[in-house]
């Protein structure tokens, strides 16, 4: 089992330009969740997926669109990329809702020129 | 808005020294879990604490939840360095189909 694996692991964008991060978890779980890591604010959720077919806003959807494409897959756009937006990118998955273990991707990180 | 303060932000001890962090929040929260995240990976689940009071050990880390699970503390006995990374904690509200939200972390640096 490889768990959580994200693409890419590493970006570098322009201002403006898109682009999209994938993950994809191969252990069943109806739950996925997208997450930004930035220096002292901890984790902060961006979107969440309770199954497939369904996606909730979290704490910081401002800029991004989500895609639950199947029941292993869920992929995080960037529409038009900010400075705003370097970060680290989390994806993770839990088998039933976010109080349940969460499982996380290695990240994917993000710098935005 | 529910909020998860965590202290030290910061500590750098020696190996063998015994250390407490603290994760308090003046909400009460249905469970609460500690997290570590070593350099490059996400984070990983060590413990969730669901019964105000209750103490949980993991070797030589002891987790306890606040009788009124508004807070919870990891100690570490006799750190060592492989015990490096940061420690984040995460509070579950609205029971387990509810929401998490994250503390901003404590970055233990143990030096051997």
């Amino acid at each position: 089992n490889a768990g959580v694996t994200q693409t890419p692991k590493f970006q570098v964008l322009k201002t403006g330009q898109s682009m999209t991060l994938q993950c994809a978890q191969d252990m069943n779980h109806n739950s996925m969740y997208w997450y930004r890591q930035d220096p002292g604010m901890g984790l902060r959720l961006i979107y969440y997926s309770a199954s497939e077919g369904t996606t909730d806003k979290g704490e910081v959807p401002n800029g991004y669109n989500v895609s639950r494409l199947n029941k292993r897959e869920f992929s995080l756009r960037l529409e038009s990329a900010a400075p705003s937006q370097t970060s680290v990118y989390f994806c993770a998955s839990s088998p039933g809702g976010p109080g349940d273990t969460q499982y996380f991707g290695p990240g994917t990180r993000l710098t935005v020129l | 808005t529910q909020l998860l303060e965590q202290s030290p932000q910061f500590l750098s001890i020696q190996e063998g020294e015994n250390l407490t962090v603290y994760c308090n929040s003046s909400s009460v929260f249905s469970s609460l879990q500690w997290y570590r995240q070593e350099p490059g990976e996400g984070p990983v689940l060590l413990v969730t604490v669901v019964t105000g009071g209750e103490v949980k050990k993991l070797k030589r880390l002891t987790f306890q939840f606040g009788d009124a699970r508004k807070d919870s503390s990891l100690h570490i006995t006799a750190a060592q360095p492989g015990d490096t990374g940061l420690y984040l904690c995460a509070g579950i509200y609205g029971g387990s189909q509810g929401n998490l939200i994250f503390g901003k972390g404590t970055k233990l640096s143990v030096k051997p």
